[in-house]
């Protein structure tokens, strides 16, 4: 079975830092462009990040630009997102998913509080 | 950055209806367009790609139309399951950005 199992959400001070997970199964991992995706309560979808299928090459939305970093380790098949300097706005659900978009792991929450 | 627009925010239908909901770009995104279905306390669900292409098991009552900046989807004989917020989103330039969400409601 094809599925994305994300990890590493809580509760952070403004300012802290966090790592998610992703762990991918059932597909060639390596083989795909792969993206993190939040959204706030009750808010819409936001398209935060990508990695190509190697690392070489990513992208950040501007709002986590110079706080977010994407990462991937092929021989674990786990995607990463680094966040440093987290803000109240950063409060969300954080999917990870395919670039492909077909396939969305059920999230894991992020809450940025004092 | 290509701000998405759809319309109307929100539907009151009825099952066995068909629906029509509309999404907008603020320029041409060719026909990199996808539609979500969200359910509450769930991850999107991929329903069209490329604008019209249904994802893998998504029934032949969702269709997807359009190309550069107009598109639509539609539901023919809504069921109660169809009922939820739909997401048009664009993947031709970056940042890919989605539509506030359309929802459909009893």
């Amino acid at each position: 079975e094809v599925q994305l199992v994300e990890s590493g959400g809580g509760l952070v001070q403004p300012g802290g830092s966090l790592r998610l997970s992703c762990g991918a199964s059932g597909f060639t991992f390596s083989d795909y462009w792969m993206s993190w995706v939040r959204q706030a309560p009750g808010k819409g979808l936001e398209w935060v990040a990508n990695i190509k299928q190697d690392g070489s090459e990513k992208d950040y939305v501007d709002s986590v630009k110079g706080r977010f970093t994407i990462s991937r380790d092929n021989a674990k098949n786990v995607l990463y997102l680094q966040m440093i300097g987290l803000r109240a706005e950063d409060t969300a659900v954080y999917y990870c998913t395919r670039a492909s978009r077909d396939v969305w792991g059920k999230g894991t929450t992020v809450t940025v509080s004092s | 950055e290509i701000v998405m627009t759809q319309s109307p925010a929100t539907l009151s239908v009825s099952p066995g209806e068909r629906v029509t909901l509309s999404c907008r770009a603020s320029q041409s995104v060719s026909t990199n367009l996808a539609w979500y279905q969200q359910k509450p306390g769930q991850a999107p669900r991929l329903l069209i790609s490329g604008a019209s292409t249904r994802a893998t098991g998504i029934p032949v009552t969702f269709s997807g139309s359009g190309s550069g900046t107009e598109f639509t989807l539609t539901i023919i004989s809504l069921r109660s399951e169809d009922f939820a917020v739909y997401y048009c989103q664009q993947y031709n330039n970056w940042p890919y950005t989605f539509g506030q969400g359309t929802k459909l409601e009893i």
